[in-house]
């Protein structure tokens, strides 16, 4: 009964480079949520997706960043071109489903440093 | 404006006293409030969770949270405090409706020292 798997860790980046963040929701889990916690900042949500959708984006920054939830595999997170500012910390959790109260099971973060 | 406040960055207690942490929320319609604990290592573990009904609410590993509408507050409490609680606690605040995952409103989180 493993949880939410996020690797790596820790990513650090050049500026410039592609970070890459992997999530592996709990098995029978179908709905993935990225959050990102920057500096002094509670968590946000940015992307929910599920199976091969991305059903809500709205908290995702319009350029740079994207998600997906491939059939098979994990859900990827991806920055390009990283700059300072995307130093934060970004959790995911997954879900059973969306319906009312239902809890969602978060994984570890990975905390991604630009330098 | 929709916000969450958790007053204490840090707090220190020791082993065997008793700890209340503090959560303030500005919330327009009827809340649902969480209170999540992050261990060193671990990923955020929901404790316990208010919707409606009782306002004291009982969550796992011995902790309690109690709804105040009146002071818009839902401080999370614990008798006697274990070494093993050392952690960062988050409270949050959605809406109580499906689809609530993605519009909690988070607070920054209070981080809790345990001397032994």
């Amino acid at each position: 009964n493993a949880g939410v798997m996020q690797n790596p860790r820790h990513l650090v980046r050049r500026r410039g480079q592609e970070a890459r963040l992997r999530c592996s929701p709990m098995k029978g889990h179908s709905h993935v949520y990225w959050y990102r916690q920057l500096p002094e900042e509670g968590l946000k949500f940015m992307v929910y997706l599920q199976k091969e959708n991305i059903i809500d984006e709205s908290g995702m920054p319009k350029e740079r960043f994207s998600a997906e939830f491939p059939k098979e595999g994990p859900s990827i997170l991806r920055i390009q071109q990283v700059v300072r500012g995307d130093s934060a910390a970004y959790f995911c959790a997954s879900s059973p489903g969306e319906g009312m109260n239902t809890e969602a099971f978060f994984g570890q973060g990975t905390r991604l440093t630009v330098v | 404006a929709q916000s969450v406040t958790q007053p204490d960055i840090h707090i220190t207690v020791s082993e065997g006293a008793s700890l209340e942490l503090r959560c303030n929320y500005s919330y327009g319609a009827t809340p649902y409030l969480f209170w999540y604990v992050q261990s060193p290592g671990q990923g955020l573990q929901l404790l316990l969770k208010y919707f409606s009904g009782d306002t004291l609410v009982q969550g796992i590993k011995g902790f309690e949270a109690e709804f105040k509408r009146s002071q818009s507050s839902f401080n999370l409490r614990k008798p006697s405090v274990h070494w093993s609680d050392a952690a960062e606690y988050f409270c949050a605040v959605g809406p109580n409706n499906a689809g609530n995952n993605r519009k909690l409103i988070w607070g920054l989180g209070t981080s809790l020292a345990v001397n032994p």
